[in-house]
């Protein structure tokens, strides 16, 4: 079974701090992604990788950096976290299929609340 | 317009009932269409993914009209299990990459 892990299911950070959010997978996959999820808004791409220390903006990635050192790693900071990044914070990874998007396999996602 | 567009409901559907739900896509260039379930605080799950001839497993069917741009989902002789919300998803173009957009989700309540 493939196996998406982050490293919190729930944060409490102050505005202004530096926040980390830490995906893993277990299946070799070339692709990860970090979504966030929100009320009536659904998911939106913030960043996506598709190989060891590549990165691709997605649609909302002002706020955010990502780091993917490593194939299995693929690291979201906010650098100065505001209450606006409220939110329900999901990684994925998939294969990187030839012409179509292969599945996305998601982890248990991260609640994280600012103050 | 949003690229996903999916009715939120709740569907309250009695046990044992069939329900059909729509979604539609802005992108007639998206080629890759899914159906996602994500449970109440968890994670998306894929469902089944959703081919141009109809693809069916066991109690759900999946419909694309490529001319229409919409896609559909059939849940036949519904189980309280099938209480969740069904994420519409289709591919999108991000700088050369397919990248998955995500309908904000049909909520489906199966009561007893």
């Amino acid at each position: 079974d493939v196996k998406v892990t982050q490293s919190s299911r729930y944060l409490v950070k102050r505005t202004g701090e530096k926040v980390f959010l830490e995906c893993v997978q277990d299946m070799d996959h070339e692709n990860m992604f970090w979504y966030r999820q929100d009320p009536g808004l659904g998911l939106r791409l913030i960043y996506f990788s598709y190989d060891v220390k590549m990165k691709e903006k997605g649609d909302i990635p002002e706020g955010y950096s990502v780091s993917r050192e490593k194939k299995e790693r693929f690291s979201l900071i906010l650098e100065s976290a505001s209450t606006n990044q409220t939110s329900m914070y999901l990684c994925a990874s998939s294969f990187q299929g030839l012409a179509y998007q292969e599945t996305q396999y998601f982890g248990p996602g991260t609640r994280l609340l600012v103050l | 317009r949003k690229e996903v567009e999916q009715d939120p409901g709740p569907f309250n559907v009695p046990e044992g009932a069939t329900v059909a739900f729509n979604c539609t896509y802005s992108n007639s260039a998206s080629q890759s269409f899914f159906w996602y379930r994500q449970d109440c605080r968890k994670e998306p799950k894929l469902l089944m993914s959703v081919y141009s001839s109809g693809n069916e497993d066991g109690r759900f069917t999946a419909q694309l009209n490529r001319a229409s741009q919409y896609i559909s989902l059939l849940i036949r002789d519904s189980k309280l299990s099938d209480s969740a919300t069904y994420l519409c998803v289709v591919t999108g173009m991000n700088t050369g990459f397919q990248k998955l957009v995500f309908g904000t989700g049909t909520r489906l309540l199966v009561s007893p």
